[in-house]
């Protein structure tokens, strides 16, 4: 089962606007991570927070984590046509296996 | 060097036939891990292994799933008995080593079982 939502299920914005998207998670992380998703290609990790850190820069992305809310945010300054792509979260779990347990996704379209 | 590479990128199965999906990580990672993704998800945890060691499987979905990575490098995933539910897109990510958190993907393997 997947670990949470992403929020909007879907989002359509003009090149040049901010495009922000929102992730819920269930249980307690030891980090969270933000993986693009081009169509018909695997899968790109943009970005890494840990559970003590409450945000992190790199380039146009920003990304928050409120732990007591169980919830993350990803924010994208002066989006471009190439940043059309599913965006999906995953966490990091404590205690035990190194897998990712990642979220339904945002599908981002930005229009030329 | 490469990234991780899959193969075959595509693959058409009859109900009931057995496929061997293949992955190939980058070289020198540790863990490897398999993930499936049906149709408008996200991906989801099959099984892990650091080198040859399996040890995660809890995410296979039934005993008909199989993995193994017998010299610590090279991965399959097999699929006995192939379902309509199995067609998905299979996933491979390895990492550098174990603890490592960032995942590097492979292209995935689409199966469509008919």
């Amino acid at each position: 089962s997947q670990q949470g939502e992403e929020d909007p299920q879907a989002l359509s914005i003009q090149e040049g606007e901010n495009a922000t998207m929102n992730c819920s998670y269930k249980t307690s992380i030891n980090n969270l991570q933000w993986y693009r998703q081009n169509s018909g290609r695997g899968l790109v990790h943009l970005i890494l927070i840990r559970s003590n850190e409450r945000e992190k820069h790199s380039g146009r992305l920003r990304v928050t984590l409120d732990t007591s809310k169980k919830s993350s945010s990803l924010l994208i300054t002066a989006s471009r046509a190439a940043d059309t792509a599913s965006y999906f979260c995953a966490t990091g779990t404590q205690g035990g296996s190194e897998k990712l347990v990642f979220g339904k996704g945002t599908k981002l379209t930005v229009n030329p | 060097g490469a990234g991780v590479s899959q193969s075959p990128r595509y693959k058409v199965a009859k109900r009931g036939q057995d496929v061997a999906l293949r992955c190939d990580p980058i070289s020198g990672h540790v863990s490897l891990f398999w993930y499936q993704q049906a149709l408008g998800q996200g991906p989801e945890f099959l099984t892990y292994f650091q080198n040859e060691a399996q040890l995660d499987k809890s995410g296979l979905p039934s005993d008909r799933f199989f993995a193994e990575r017998p010299e610590g490098s090279v991965s399959t995933l097999k699929i006995q008995r192939t379902q309509q539910e199995d067609s998905a897109v299979y996933l491979c990510a390895s990492s550098l080593e174990a603890g490592e958190e960032e995942q590097f993907f492979g292209p995935g393997t689409r199966l469509t079982v008919l």
